[in-house]
């Protein structure tokens, strides 16, 4: 239970272009989800927070208007990288809380994403 | 802010052996959360075990135990008789009780020797 799936899991684009990523809860309902940025051989750095139904809330330095959020229902969020760049080449991860956040989170399987 | 800290980039141990993975945390909060996930090279993200600061009994789960110790912010995994399905990367996390954020330390890449 408490599956996440996260798609794609790869993607290569050009440069100036968009990206979609999308996260669904599969057996349960998710009204927040966290999308993560990890680097190379590094930990995870949160990037923003979404709430179904409300703005994302994005932690400092991240660019709203590159990383777009949208948590439309309780079970898919998705992040846009808009107007891509070889620096936004990285691996995307969201989270969800499992139940009640104290039990821990259940994570999405991560996109590959490199432009080109 | 929080900080968490893994002070062992790397880490081998030989297969059936034991192995204690370190991490240590910065917080002025007395309630909070405690994890240990495992990334294997797939990348996905899999919860070991989690320790609630409240509880001083350290958590157990199967092979895999805590040690914690919250006066010296210390929250360290053993991994018990390893197996060859263990190796991969470690990232020990914390979160404050009622706040949504984790923050993860740097990791430690863990290898089991056949």
């Amino acid at each position: 239970g408490a599956v996440v799936s996260q798609h794609p899991s790869r993607v290569i684009c050009k440069s100036g272009t968009s990206v979609k990523i999308e996260c669904r809860s599969l057996d349960f309902q998710a009204t927040t989800m966290f999308w993560y940025r990890q680097f190379p051989k590094k930990s995870l750095m949160l990037m923003a927070t979404s709430n179904e139904g409300s703005k994302a809330t994005y932690e400092q330095g991240v660019e709203k208007d590159k990383f777009l959020i949208n948590h439309a229902s309780l079970t898919l969020s998705t992040l846009t990288v808009t107007s891509a760049h070889p620096e936004d080449s990285s691996f995307y991860i969201c989270s969800a809380p499992i139940l009640r956040v104290d039990y821990g989170y259940t994570f999405g399987s991560g996109t590959r994403l490199t432009v080109v | 802010a929080q900080t968490v800290t893994q002070s062992q980039p790397e880490m081998s141990v030989q297969e059936a052996e034991t192995v204690t993975l370190s991490c240590t945390y910065d917080t002025s909060e007395s309630d909070y959360y405690l994890f240990w996930y495992k990334q294997p090279p797939s990348r996905q993200m899999i919860l070991v075990i989690r320790q609630e600061a409240y509880k001083q009994q350290n958590a157990t789960e199967n092979r895999f135990s805590v040690n914690f110790q919250k006066a010296a912010k210390s929250f360290s995994l053993k991994i018990s008789d390893s197996q060859l399905g263990d190796a991969a990367m470690y990232f020990c996390a914390y979160r404050e009780a009622g706040a949504n954020n984790l923050f993860f330390g740097t990791g430690t890449r863990l290898t089991v020797i056949p």
